[in-house]
């Protein structure tokens, strides 16, 4: 079975300081990769995907992400947090289901970053 | 503006009743989702529908039921014989359930509490 593993349940850090939020999966084929942001009070959100061509994947607000297929691993990263960064983040991989497709989630990270 | 919404925002029942929980969209997409969202468990597919009048059982659908009547509507019940039915459900959407690059829109959930 897919699954989709986030390593840290909660993150703590001081404004300015980096992050880097893990994310494996388990699936040997052709995946499409996606990491999900909902700040306090407010709804999911998309931050940013992968679908192919460079690994390297720029989204909103500063984040990245690379794609490490030999890892099957696809990490988020920022140089520098700031206190509107506290939110929960999600990791999602995409996945066939019947004649579709469907998102499996990661157990998300909880980041909260102090002023 | 178009997006999703679910009513309530809080629920409150006692254990051996159904409830029905509202998602209303408004963005013409194709394809609706129920997730439930739990504590370090990240979000697990509940029902998904791709079209009007068909649906899907995903990864815990035992103890819910759903409808897709309209395109715009997909309410979940929540029945008696859910044995963990507190939590907080999601419901999204995304243009075609068929097609990959479409990222899900999400409503802001609501929070069930069965005692």
């Amino acid at each position: 079975a897919q699954s989709v593993s986030q390593h840290n349940h909660h993150v703590i850090l001081s404004e300015a300081a980096s992050l880097e939020l893990g994310c494996n999966y388990s699936y040997g084929g052709t995946v499409n990769l996606f990491w999900y942001v909902q700040y306090p009070g407010q709804h999911l959100q998309l931050l940013l995907k992968y679908f192919s061509g460079d690994p390297l994947v720029k989204g909103i607000k500063g984040f990245e992400a690379e794609f490490i297929k030999s890892k099957f691993s696809f990490n988020l990263r920022k140089p520098s947090v700031q206190w509107s960064d506290t939110a929960e983040y999600f990791c999602a991989v995409n996945r066939k289901w019947g004649a579709g497709n469907m998102l499996t989630f990661g157990g998300g990270t909880r980041l909260m970053v102090k002023p | 503006d178009g997006g999703i919404t679910q009513s309530p925002k809080y629920l409150f029942r006692k254990e051996g009743q159904n409830v029905t929980l509202s998602c209303e969209q408004n963005l013409n997409h194709d394809a609706m989702y129920w997730y439930r969202q739990d504590p370090g468990q990240g979000l697990r597919l509940i029902y998904y529908s791709q079209i009007v009048n068909d649906f899907q059982k995903g990864d815990i659908a035992e103890g819910y039921s759903v409808s897709r009547e309209k395109k715009e509507s997909f309410p979940l019940t929540v029945t008696s014989a859910q044995k963990n039915p507190t939590a907080f459900y999601l419901c999204a959407s995304s243009m075609a359930q068929r097609d990959i690059n479409s990222p899900l829109h999400f409503g802001n959930g609501t929070r069930l509490t069965v005692t």
